[in-house]
């Protein structure tokens, strides 16, 4: 079982959907919860960083912690054509873990 | 601010050379973490670095080695290349030792033939 899992999708939805982006963890002991956006051919773009639990917002973007259940979220809210990238959970304490990303596809 | 910065962009080497790659860090980051990118394996930690010493280390073979230098900048070698070691190659800075809320460079894709 792999640290951190999370679906790779694709997921697609059109034009100002609510998006859910999940992933879930195995160590209680991670304390640190990031949220990368990659575009293709491009470095991840650090877009959440949180080290508790519940939610954290940043303009349409909400990211929420449960570690009672190992579990984060990014809510990506009124999405846009331009949010199509793959967005990378990155979890853990020294060294992160990342998922394997879920690419989002967000039609006009 | 410059963010990170990878060098080379781009790199074609012949199995069995050897390669270095180099990132610079944003100013003031001390902690450089390197990482491999693959469809098949994702993103892999492959070691991080603070104030010249690694911290750190994923799992992978020793063909795989890096050094940081007194200004933070570091350097990635691989030796005797394999065709699977054909990947996107990031570096990422960060502030503090544990190498969270880091940042990323472009990253380096190196291609082996």
């Amino acid at each position: 079982q792999k640290e951190v899992e999370q679906d790779p999708g694709p997921l697609s939805v059109p034009e100002g959907a609510i998006v859910s982006l999940n992933c879930t963890y195995s160590n209680s002991a991670f304390q640190y919860f990031m949220w990368y956006r990659q575009y293709s051919r491009k470095g991840p773009e650090l877009l959440m960083y949180t080290y508790s639990s519940g939610n954290k917002e940043d303009g349409r973007f909400t990211a929420q912690v449960d570690k009672s259940s190992k579990y984060i979220s990014l809510f990506i809210r009124d999405s846009q054509p331009s949010d199509s990238a793959t967005y990378l959970c990155a979890i853990g304490n020294n060294d992160m873990r990342f998922g394997a990303g879920t690419r989002l596809t967000v039609k006009p | 601010k410059a963010g990170v910065t990878q060098t080379p962009r781009y790199l074609i080497k012949t199995r069995g050379q050897q390669v270095t790659l180099s990132c610079s860090p944003i100013s003031g980051h001390r902690s450089v973490s390197w990482y491999q990118q693959t469809p098949g394996q994702g993103l892999q930690f492959l070691f991080e670095y603070f104030s010249e010493t690694q911290r750190n280390k994923g799992n992978f073979p020793g063909r795989f080695s890096g050094r940081q230098f007194s200004n933070s900048r570091s350097e990635m070698n691989v030796s005797t290349l394999e065709l699977g070691d054909s990947a996107l190659y990031l570096c990422a800075s960060s502030l503090g030792r544990d190498g969270v809320k880091a940042f990323f460079g472009q990253g380096t894709r190196l291609t082996v033939v």
